[in-house]
């Protein structure tokens, strides 16, 4: 059974870089069906898709957000990694990390972890 | 401003059937993306319920149906019961700026 933990600071200064990290555990992060991905929802509001990585590096992001993302993959940890530059109030969010087969539905999603951006 | 338009609330007393529709446009729905949803109950992460237009993960009641026909898609919930008071989410794909996953901005179900 596949399970994704976030793990990472849960307040941010803004101008700041944001950074979170996902394990997995239960499964390989190698897996050739699976993209694993992030997905942020801001408090009472909806589901943003911010972007995923496939374990051979190659990546893909939400087009409003291009500029300021980076997601990486450490295979051998089986971890995965977001990275959020110039954070201001509207990035606060609880952010999720998410497993998604053949880049598209989410299957697995980790718990989430709030992360609050203010001075 | 979501991609793809839900309402912002359905409601229903038990027993009773609902159904929450998901429209987007010819760049995702229209061009034949699949459509897929998902529930969140208070206070938890999201999870899978439709994927794929039509096919439920497994362990997912079979009261829980969905469509797509077109720009437009639906999830439909018969037996109501209360446990199923939660928000629900439509995503797709859209192969604008060169494509990204998109949401629906979600529906809350209240169980009347």
């Amino acid at each position: 059974h596949l399970q994704l933990q976030e793990s990472g600071p849960g307040l941010v200064k803004p101008s700041e870089t944001l950074s979170l990290t996902c394990t997995v555990s239960g499964g390989s992060i190698n897996s050739s069906s699976s993209y694993w991905g992030w997905i942020r929802q801001p408090p009472g509001k909806g589901l943003e898709w911010l972007g995923n990585i496939y374990f051979s590096g190659d990546t893909y992001y939400n087009p409003s957000l291009k500029s300021r993302v980076t997601i990486s993959i450490n295979t051998s940890k089986n971890q995965f990694s977001l990275k959020l530059a110039s954070v201001t109030a509207t990035d606060t969010a609880v952010y999720y990390c998410v497993t998604q087969l053949y880049g598209d539905h989410a299957t697995s999603w980790g718990q989430g972890t709030l992360v609050t951006v203010s001075s | 401003q979501s991609v793809l338009t839900q309402p912002p609330s359905v409601s229903g007393a038990p027993g009773q059937r609902v159904t929450i529709s998901c429209t987007g446009s010819s760049s995702n729905l229209g061009a034949g993306y699949d459509v897929h949803w998902y529930q969140q109950l208070p206070g938890t992460a999201p999870k899978l319920l439709i994927f794929g237009n039509i096919n439920r993960p497994s362990g997912v009641p079979d009261r829980f149906s969905g469509s797509k026909s077109g720009t437009s898609a639906s999830l439909a919930i018969t037996g109501l019961q209360a446990e199923d008071e939660a928000d629900y989410f439509c995503q797709s794909y859209d192969n604008t700026l060169s494509g990204h996953v998109v949401f629906g901005g979600g529906t809350k179900l209240a169980v009347l």
